[in-house]
């Protein structure tokens, strides 16, 4: 059974600094990850999808990677924002499903940004 | 595109009522999926619909949960009867499957159910 853990489940840094916040998956043989935002009260809004054969993408001041054989993805936000304070949860579907559209959700990391 | 569409945004109910959670999907999407989430739990996936057709129902908790996709404009989640372990923010969310893949998912604003 997948299992994804991000660490820190908090994270609060000064704005204009660069951040990187952590996601990691027990199961390598993914189809793809995504990087979602939630803001309080809302819905999630997909940010970065990374299909299984890419190692990276990049929107904006966001940048995913993804290492599948170590089974660990980063999000690095440059000179972060308070606008962008929100919870931040990473989403694998499993290659292993083909066809299953199921994604497994991290817990998340809830970053603040100190003006 | 107005988005994914929940109704209602919040639902304040007592023990043993039914509850109906409502979603309009996004005009093209042919996925449909309802979430909960929870302090405790995180997001979980409780079930989703291809082309109005149920395809993975194995994280609804138990009978007392049901969804329904009459047409592809519209789905239901009826919580029959209802527990206060049911509070959750309750998520629907739509996607467009192009040749090969799947499109990320929209996420709908949720329902905020609380069970007294």
């Amino acid at each position: 059974k997948q299992e994804v853990t991000q660490i820190p489940a908090a994270l609060s840094v000064p704005e204009g600094e660069n951040l990187v916040l952590n996601c990691s998956f027990t199961d390598s043989a993914i189809y793809n990850l995504q990087w979602f935002r939630q803001d309080p009260g809302k819905g999630l809004t997909s940010l970065l999808l990374i299909q299984s054969s890419q190692r990276e993408q990049t929107s904006g001041r966001l940048n995913a990677s993804l290492d599948k054989s170590s089974g660990r993805s980063t999000l690095y936000i440059a000179a972060s924002q308070p606008g962008d304070s929100a919870t931040y949860l990473c989403a694998v579907k499993g290659a292993s499903n083909f066809g299953n559209e199921k994604l497994t959700f991290g817990t998340g990391t809830r970053l603040t940004i100190i003006p | 595109d107005a988005g994914v569409i929940q109704s209602p945004r919040h639902e304040v109910t007592e023990m043993g009522q039914e509850v109906t959670l409502r979603c309009k999907p996004i005009s093209g999407h042919d996925y449909l999926f309802w979430y909960r989430q929870t302090m405790m739990r995180g997001l979980e996936l409780l079930i989703y619909f291809n082309n109005n057709v149920p395809i993975d129902d194995s994280g609804m908790p138990e009978d007392r949960f049901s969804a329904k996709m009459p047409n592809a404009s519209f789905s239901t989640l009826k919580i029959q009867p209802s527990e206060p372990r049911d509070s959750a923010v309750y998520f629907c969310a739509s996607s467009f499957t192009r040749v090969g893949r799947t499109d990320t998912q929209y996420f709908g604003p949720g329902t905020r159910l609380t069970v007294l």
